[in-house]
């Protein structure tokens, strides 16, 4: 299993200009999530999903967006790119059940790191 | 008060030594508590589940203190390799959006 993979690595972006991030997971998790990391900060949730077809904002989900079409694929997607943005982006999946939401262990991928200039 | 904290440190221990951390959570309710290890520039892995009887892997052991609301990590031997950021994480269940990750507790081993 290649667990949580996410591309590009490394991205510099002018601002006003958009882009996706792109994330996938094989490991058939139901929730997926995206974070942002801003040095010497916690992870900071933008959006999650509980399945296909579901998304929902997380703590700090403006200036971007999400979909869910597939188990696998979760990708965010910035639409007006402002320096504000420059961060560190994880993707995250997790398996959980009604009986058992709180446990909820998450796979990080690798990360991309994003500049706006 | 802020929901999960974490003194950032550095600590700076030598080879060997045993080091000890805590974070302090702020919801009562929460219902589940991680230590996630994050080396510098990569993503955060789980080091170990915190259950309330306590819990021991090898040279870690992490505690919970539900009456004063926190959580510690143990390192006993520290290796080179232990050198990260501990990260701890709260639960407070209900949904997916329920963690919320401290800042990280950044530990050095010196040789």
């Amino acid at each position: 299993n290649a667990g949580v993979t996410q591309t590009p690595k490394f991205r510099i972006l002018k601002i006003g200009q958009s882009m996706t991030l792109q994330c996938t997971q094989d490991m058939n998790h139901n929730y997926m999530y995206w974070y942002r990391q801003d040095p010497g900060m916690g992870l900071k949730l933008i959006y999650y999903s509980v399945g296909a077809g579901i998304t929902d904002k997380g703590e700090v989900p403006n200036g971007y967006n999400v979909s869910r079409s597939t188990t696998e694929d979760f990708p965010l997607r910035l639409e007006l790119a402002a320096p504000s943005q420059t961060s560190v982006y994880f993707c995250a999946s997790s398996y959980s059940t009604l009986a058992d939401r709180s446990y909820n262990e998450q796979f990080f991928g690798p990360g991309t790191r994003l500049t706006v200039l | 008060r802020k929901e999960v904290e974490q003194d950032p440190g550095p600590f700076n221990v030598p080879e060997g030594a045993t080091v000890a951390f805590n974070c302090t959570y702020s919801n009562s309710a929460s219902q589940s508590f991680f230590w996630y290890r994050q080396d510098c520039r990569k993503e955060p892995k789980l080091l170990m589940s915190v259950y309330s009887s306590g819990n021991e892997d090898g040279r870690f052991t992490a505690q919970l203190n539900r009456a004063s609301q926190y959580i510690s990590l143990l390192i006993r031997d520290s290796k080179l390799s232990d050198s990260a950021t501990y990260l701890c994480v709260v639960n407070i269940g209900g949904g997916a959006d329920g963690l919320t990750f401290g800042k990280g507790t950044h530990l050095i081993i010196q040789p």
